[in-house]
């Protein structure tokens, strides 16, 4: 069993419709998640972080943090065209080592 | 300024070759990071560098040689690499503490004939 599961999709919705992006993980130890936007070719753009617990939000996109069922999502708002790239949860265990634990990423495609 | 920069974008190289990737960040970051990324998989740490030093090593063989001249800047050395070496690698950065958040530079793509 990997430690992050993620959805590889491809997840396709049309522009405007509001999309969720899911991850469940098995390790309890993690407290620090991440979520990141990867166009094609193109490195990972931190999209939004959150320690523990809780939700957070940063214009179209809201980030969820369910430590009791050990499963993190994402919410795109109002989705783009432009949104349109993979979606990689990652995670992080709150000690000293730096590694992140990313999810496999998952292909949105937004139709205009 | 969030940026991590990457030279040079793509770079193919034979399997007798020598060659380098450059990562520079000036965020003030304490902590630099290579990652080797294949198509349509998240990507895998190779090396970490904490105050310029090299604290994690994920068994990589040896044909890459990281290095860290300054706070600033991370070389990955390559030589001898093999066709299955062709990747995406990629530079992030952290400020340093437990809490922080690593940052991606936009990559190298690397093809070995």
């Amino acid at each position: 069993q990997k430690e992050v599961e993620q959805d590889p999709g491809p997840l396709s919705v049309p522009e405007g419709a509001i999309v969720s992006l899911n991850c469940t993980y098995s390790n309890s130890a993690f407290q620090y998640f991440m979520w990141y936007r990867q166009y094609s070719r193109k490195g990972p753009e931190l999209l939004m972080y959150t320690y523990s617990s809780g939700n957070k939000e940063d214009g179209r996109f809201t980030a969820q943090v369910d430590k009791s069922s050990k499963y993190i999502s994402l919410f795109i708002r109002d989705s783009q065209p432009s949104d349109s790239a993979t979606y990689l949860c990652a995670m992080k265990l709150d000690t000293g080592r730096r590694a992140l634990t990313f999810g496999s990423g998952t292909r949105l495609q937004v139709q205009p | 300024d969030t940026e991590v920069t990457q030279t040079p974008k793509h770079l193919v190289m034979g399997m007798t070759n020598k060659k380098s990737l450059k990562c520079e960040q000036h965020m003030g970051h304490r902590a630099m990071y290579w990652y080797k990324q294949k198509a349509k998989k998240p990507p895998e740490l190779m090396f970490v560098y904490s105050y310029e030093k090299l604290s994690i090593n994920e068994s990589v063989p040896s044909r890459f040689s990281p290095e860290c001249p300054n706070s600033s800047l991370l070389n990955l050395h390559l030589h001898a690499l093999q066709p299955e070496d062709s990747a995406l690698y990629l530079c992030a950065s952290s400020l340093g503490g437990i809490q922080e958040t690593q940052y991606f530079g936009p990559g190298t793509r690397l093809l070995v004939l």
